[in-house]
């Protein structure tokens, strides 16, 4: 079984530019997530949709960050404009149901580095 | 509020060792979940256990154990003879629920950068 995609796997973006990361879920299931990793912390949550719905987004920085699942599958995450302390991993993860205590799978992550 | 702590930060140990892992978690929910995931330099988070509230139990796979004890709010993890290909950053984590039960959001500790020498 196919795990969790993402692209691009690495990027160097100018400070006020924009990037796009895309994420294909593990097959079938419903529940993504994106989660942000700074270097030497653990990862925090930034979006969690159910299918094309947000459950959670309380942790998106809405000024500059986005995200869409429009056809309840793959997932885009934007930044515009990037600032510098937006250097970090962005995982993508997915669980096959909602709820608490079921496994979450993560894709290798997007690394960005904003210069 | 939900919070994980994992106070090691680095550990480094030679191969064969025997190495635990801390882990001490805050919750105020009855219901809830804990797990570790292993981080390898590609990035990628591995799963390696999920442990429910009410499963006190500890769990042994293989070279790995974990110890789960409600009454001091913790969940260490314990490698056996370690090996050099068990480098990596390990993360406890937390999954708290909601009052829809939309949970399976994870809090993550700070991680703790394990490394095994020949």
């Amino acid at each position: 079984e196919a795990g969790v995609a993402q692209s691009p796997r690495y990027k160097i973006i100018e400070k006020r530019q924009s990037v796009a990361f895309w994420c294909n879920p593990i097959s079938g299931h419903a529940t993504l997530y994106w989660y942000q990793q700074i270097l030497g912390q653990g990862p925090k949550l930034l979006i969690q949709f159910q299918n094309n719905g947000v459950v959670d987004d309380s942790q998106l920085p809405k000024d500059r960050f986005s995200a869409e699942r429009l056809k309840g599958v793959d997932s885009t995450l934007k930044i515009q404009p990037a600032k510098l302390e937006d250097s970090a991993v962005y995982l993508c993860a997915s669980s096959s149901v909602l709820g608490t205590g079921n496994t979450i799978y993560f894709g290798e992550g997007s690394w960005l580095t904003v210069v | 509020a939900q919070k994980v702590t994992q106070a090691q930060t680095e550990i480094s140990v030679v191969e064969k060792e025997d190495v635990t892992l801390d882990c001490v978690y805050e919750t105020r929910d009855t219901t809830y979940y804990l797990f570790w995931y292993k981080q390898p330099p590609s990035g990628e988070l591995v799963f390696l256990i999920r442990r429910n509230s009410f499963d006190e139990q500890n769990e042994i796979s293989g070279r790995y154990s974990w110890n789960f004890q409600k009454s001091t709010s913790s969940f260490n993890f314990t490698i056996t003879a370690s090996q050099v290909v068990d480098s990596a950053v390990y993360f406890c984590a937390l999954s708290e629920t909601d009052i829809y039960n939309q949970g399976g959001k994870l809090i993550f500790g700070q991680g703790t950068e394990l490394s095994v020498k020949p």
